[in-house]
């Protein structure tokens, strides 16, 4: 399945922060979402390939990257309060409409 | 625009059906998912559908698609508590990103 590391995270304010995730095997399309607390998840961006490949609404402070071996990163700089929230990676064989998007468990972020 | 609208909260009684409801406004979506996420975890896929059929069944879950309407509903026969968790429906974003597009969930509630 699809992990993510570290479970937890508490930064403060300004720090900048790495999230990882490792893909299913074969895998090879990663999307990254911020899931706020009593919301819906929203899409940060997608990496096929080790290429972005799409990005929503967010700026760019949220920066990612993706490595052939099917791991991947979110790093997010300056960070501020309300950036914290859950951080869900998923991980799908490809970008069509039946290449479904299976979530890991997520990175809680607390930033103080 | 790009919305996607669910009541926040259903409450149930064990044994009884569930049915959760979701509007879309993207008319030109082509698959349209039901997670499912559990507390302190990850997104669960529970089913999908094509943008052209109107119903989907599989197990105890029903999904109706009444498309002219943009009008999503899960049902969940002989609910159990196990069931207890917030129901997301989410549609693929026709935009070319491949991006999902998530509702707000609904907190479903099985009563023992």
């Amino acid at each position: 399945g699809v992990t993510q590391s570290p479970t937890h995270l508490i930064k403060t304010r300004g720090q900048q922060v790495t999230l990882r995730c490792s893909s299913q095997s074969g895998h090879n399309t990663v999307s990254w979402y911020q899931q706020a607390l009593g919301q819906g998840p929203q899409f940060i961006f997608q990496y096929y390939r080790e290429e972005e490949n799409g990005r929503g609404n967010f700026p760019p402070r949220f920066s990612g990257l993706q490595f052939p071996n099917d791991s991947s990163e979110l790093n997010v700089n300056a960070l501020e309060l309300d950036d914290s929230a859950l951080y869900l990676c998923a991980s799908s064989q490809g970008t069509g409409g039946l290449d479904t998007q299976y979530f890991g468990p997520g990175t809680r972020l607390t930033v103080l | 625009g790009e919305d996607v609208e669910q009541s926040l909260f259903l409450s149930v009684r064990e044994g009884d059906s569930s049915v959760i409801n979701c509007t879309y406004t993207d008319s030109s979506s082509t698959y349209l998912y039901w997670y499912k996420q559990e507390p302190g975890a990850g997104l669960q896929l529970l089913t999908y559908i094509f943008s052209n059929m109107d119903m989907k069944q599989d197990q105890r879950l029903t999904v109706l698609l009444n498309k002219k309407d943009k009008h999503l509903s899960l049902r969940i026969a002989d609910t159990q508590t196990g069931d207890s968790a917030i129901y997301f429906c989410a549609e693929r974003g026709a935009s070319g990103t491949y991006k999902y597009i998530f509702g707000t969930g609904t907190r479903l509630k099985v009563l023992a």
